[in-house]
């Protein structure tokens, strides 16, 4: 089955500190890869996303991820954290075609000032 | 990018009304819209798949009959709450897959409160 998984709930960072927010995937074949991020009451914006070509994804707002085939993550990170940086995560991925993204659970930054 | 809107971004109604959600992709034209539901502090979960002109696949569990969804132009896609009970409450979003089949864009959503 694809699955999605986000082993943290939270995750605590003081400002200007980088940050790491965690994810694998199980899926076969080779899938899209994306991340969105989303604040209180309102839609998801995309950040960035991984279709192929160079590991390292750079992003909106100095987010970038890196793919890692043999680990099957897709970590997102960003060197210094701002507090306006503080909201809700989803790593997602396309298995493949125009089918919908699979979601993880989430991952609620909060950035410390 | 590519912005996509909802209206109404909150809706409250009297149980046994019915509610319609419009979902609209500003600047691109999409062939495929999907619609979640969130519950609080919980992921996206998919209702329905949308393709234009033709019927929407709804997941497993998801009342067809109950959340109707219309997609009849490229750039619009509807959802209609039925018969809306309290139970029905929560926080709907849109999403529409980009001109590129890569990328999906999502809605402001709209929060439905059922009284």
């Amino acid at each position: 089955a694809q699955s999605v998984a986000q082993p943290e709930d939270q995750v605590n960072v003081a400002e200007g500190n980088p940050l790491t927010v965690k994810c694998t995937y199980s899926v076969s074949g080779n899938p899209y890869l994306f991340w969105y991020v989303q604040y209180p009451n309102r839609g998801l914006q995309f950040l960035l996303k991984y279709i192929t070509g160079d590991n390292l994804v750079k992003g909106s707002y100095g987010f970038e991820a890196e793919f890692n085939k043999s680990q099957t993550s897709f970590h997102l990170k960003k060197p210094s954290a701002l507090v306006s940086d503080s909201a809700l995560y989803f790593c997602a991925v396309r298995p493949s075609g125009n089918t919908p993204l699979v979601f993880g659970k989430g991952t609620r930054l909060s950035v410390i000032a | 990018g590519a912005v996509v809107s909802q209206h109404p971004s909150w809706v409250i109604c009297k149980s046994g009304t019915s509610v319609k959600i419009e979902c609209r992709s500003l600047d691109f034209q999409a062939t495929t819209m999907f619609w979640y539901r969130q519950f609080p502090k919980q992921s996206l979960m998919l209702m329905a798949t949308s393709n234009e002109g033709s019927k929407a696949t709804y997941e497993q569990g998801v009342e067809k009959d109950k959340f109707l969804i219309n997609h009849a132009s490229l750039t619009l896609s509807t959802l209609t709450v039925t018969s809306a009970h309290p139970e029905d409450s929560s926080f709907y979003i849109c999403s529409a897959l980009g001109l590129s089949q890569e990328t999906q864009y999502f809605g402001p959503g709209t929060r439905l409160l059922v009284l």
